[in-house]
């Protein structure tokens, strides 16, 4: 069972461009979350989604940043015209569908953005 | 007022000491509770659930008090290998919305 898979691992990207980041969560799970990490920070959630239903965005800025997670195919975190305090850590958790109590979160390795 | 509060630390502790974390939540409808722990540059990692009654994996124990609404982790003969960043993490929702809240950390640092 592959866990929480997130790509690229690393990316740099010079301002004003675009970064997509992506995230397969474990299989069967329907729930999928974002967080941003900057160093010596704590996690910082985003945005919470389903299949092809943005549940919870409260955390996200209200320009540049958009998610998805479409019917067939990983979720998509997408900043457009990244500046440099874009830079962080963006890590992808998924869990189970609820209803029982002590469902965990399971993180992925996260992706590192670097804005030059 | 934040969800989930934490005291940031760092602890420093020396090896084969033991420490006590405590974190506090806000909304007494949380459900599940948890410790998570964060290495340097790496994602978290669930140490483990925290239960009503109280529990314990080796040198590690986790008790919940719901009426004061805090959650404690305690570190028995801390070893080097736990120096981390330690998570409290509460999560509450329905049958199809399961949200996660996250503190801030504490940080733990291990000495010779």
């Amino acid at each position: 069972n592959a866990g929480v898979m997130q790509n690229p691992r690393h990316l740099v990207r010079r301002r004003g461009q675009e970064a997509r980041l992506r995230c397969s969560p474990v299989k069967g799970h329907s729930h999928v979350y974002w967080y941003r990490q900057l160093p010596e920070e704590g996690l910082k959630f985003m945005v919470y989604l389903q299949k092809e239903n943005i549940i919870d965005e409260s955390g996200m800025p209200k320009e540049r940043f958009s998610a998805e997670f479409p019917k067939e195919g990983p979720s998509i975190l997408r900043i457009q015209q990244v500046v440099r305090g874009d830079s962080a850590a963006y890590f992808c958790a998924s869990s189970p569908p609820s209803g029982q109590l002590n469902t965990e979160a399971f993180f992925g390795q996260g992706t590192r953005l670097t804005v030059v | 007022r934040k969800e989930v509060e934490q005291d940031p630390g760092p602890f420093n502790v020396p090896e084969g000491a033991t420490v006590a974390f405590n974190c506090t939540y806000s909304n007494s409808a949380s459900q599940s509770f948890f410790w998570y722990r964060q290495d340097c540059r790496k994602e978290p990692k669930l140490l483990m659930s925290v239960y009503s009654s109280g529990n314990e994996d080796g040198r590690f124990t986790a008790q919940l008090n719901r009426a004061s609404q805090y959650i404690s982790l305690l570190i028995r003969d801390s070893k080097l290998s736990d120096s981390a960043t330690y998570l409290c993490v509460v999560s509450r929702g329905t049958y199809n919305f399961n949200k996660f809240y996250f503190g801030s950390g504490t940080k733990l640092n291990v000495k010779p």
